[in-house]
C-alpha cells in the first residue's frame, strides 16, 4: 500500500525560502518507472503542477517556476524534498505530492496535503 | 503550454442523472490525460488514466473517452458520493496542466 505525507511550515515570510518535505512508503523510487511530484492548489483555485523526479534522477519543472524550484530525493529516507524561494504571498496554496508511475502516467495516489501560507 | 478547458464549470444534477464533463485541450494529443475527483479539503483521487483507463476499485459509472482536443468523463448514474468537483491533467509535455474544474451540485 502506497501512501505520501507531506510536511512543511505551516507560515513563512515573504522572501523566505520554503522547504518541502513528502514522506513515502509502499515504494521505492529506486525502482525503475517509479516518480514523485509536487502539485499546489490556491485556495479556491485549481491545481498546478510544480516539479516532478524520477527513480534515475531525471528531474522535471514547471517552466515559469524554474528558478525558484529545486527538487532532489533522498532514497535511503524515502523522502523527495522540494524547496522554493523567493516566497510570496500568491504561493500562499495546499501542497501536495503524489506518486508517478509510468505504467498509468498518472498522479495515483497523493498525499493528504500541506497548507503554506505566506505573510509577513 | 497545452490550456485545458473545462466544461461545464458547474452542474447541478440530480440521484440518477446521466452526467458528461468536457475537456478541451489547446492542442491535438492522443491519450496522456487523467481524471480526478477532489471534495472539499481532500487532495484529489485518480478516477482515469490514459484517457480511459478506469483506475482500480473506481465505480463503473465512471467512464472516459476521447483524442485529439476533446476529452469527456461520463457518470451514468449519479450517486451521492458523486458530488465533487472534477479535474482533468494531461501529460502530453511539460508543463503538465490542469483544467478549471467542473463542480457536480445537487440539484
Amino acid at each position: 500500500q502506497i501512501t505520501l505525507k507531506e510536511s512543511a511550515p505551516t507560515l513563512v515570510k515573504p522572501t523566505q525560502t520554503l522547504t518541502l518535505t513528502c514522506t513515502f512508503s509502499g515504494f521505492s523510487l529506486t525502482s525503475s518507472g517509479e516518480g514523485v511530484g509536487w502539485i499546489r492548489q490556491p485556495p479556491g483555485k485549481t491545481l498546478e503542477w510544480l516539479a516532478l523526479i524520477f527513480w534515475d534522477d531525471d528531474k522535471r519543472y514547471r517552466q515559469s517556476l524554474h528558478s525558484r524550484l529545486t527538487i532532489t530525493k533522498d532514497t535511503s529516507k524515502d523522502q523527495v524534498v522540494l524547496t522554493m524561494t523567493n516566497m510570496d504571498p500568491v504561493d500562499t496554496a495546499t501542497y501536495y505530492c503524489a506518486h508517478f508511475g509510468l505504467d498509468k502516467r498518472a498522479f495515483d495516489i497523493w498525499g493528504q496535503g500541506t497548507m503554506v501560507t505566506v505573510s509577513s | 503550454d497545452i490550456q485545458m478547458t473545462q466544461s461545464p464549470s458547474t452542474l447541478s444534477a440530480s440521484i440518477g442523472d446521466r452526467v458528461t464533463i468536457t475537456c478541451r485541450a489547446s492542442q491535438s494529443f492522443t491519450s496522456w490525460l487523467a481524471w480526478y475527483q477532489q471534495k472539499p479539503g481532500k487532495a484529489p483521487k485518480l478516477l482515469i488514466y490514459e484517457a480511459s483507463s478506469l483506475e482500480s476499485g473506481v465505480p463503473s459509472r465512471f467512464s472516459a473517452s476521447g483524442s485529439g482536443t476533446e476529452f469527456t468523463l461520463t457518470i451514468s448514474s449519479l450517486q451521492p458520493d458523486d458530488f465533487a468537483t472534477y479535474y482533468c491533467q494531461q501529460y502530453e509535455s511539460y508543463p503538465w496542466t490542469f483544467g478549471q474544474g467542473t463542480k457536480v451540485e445537487i440539484k
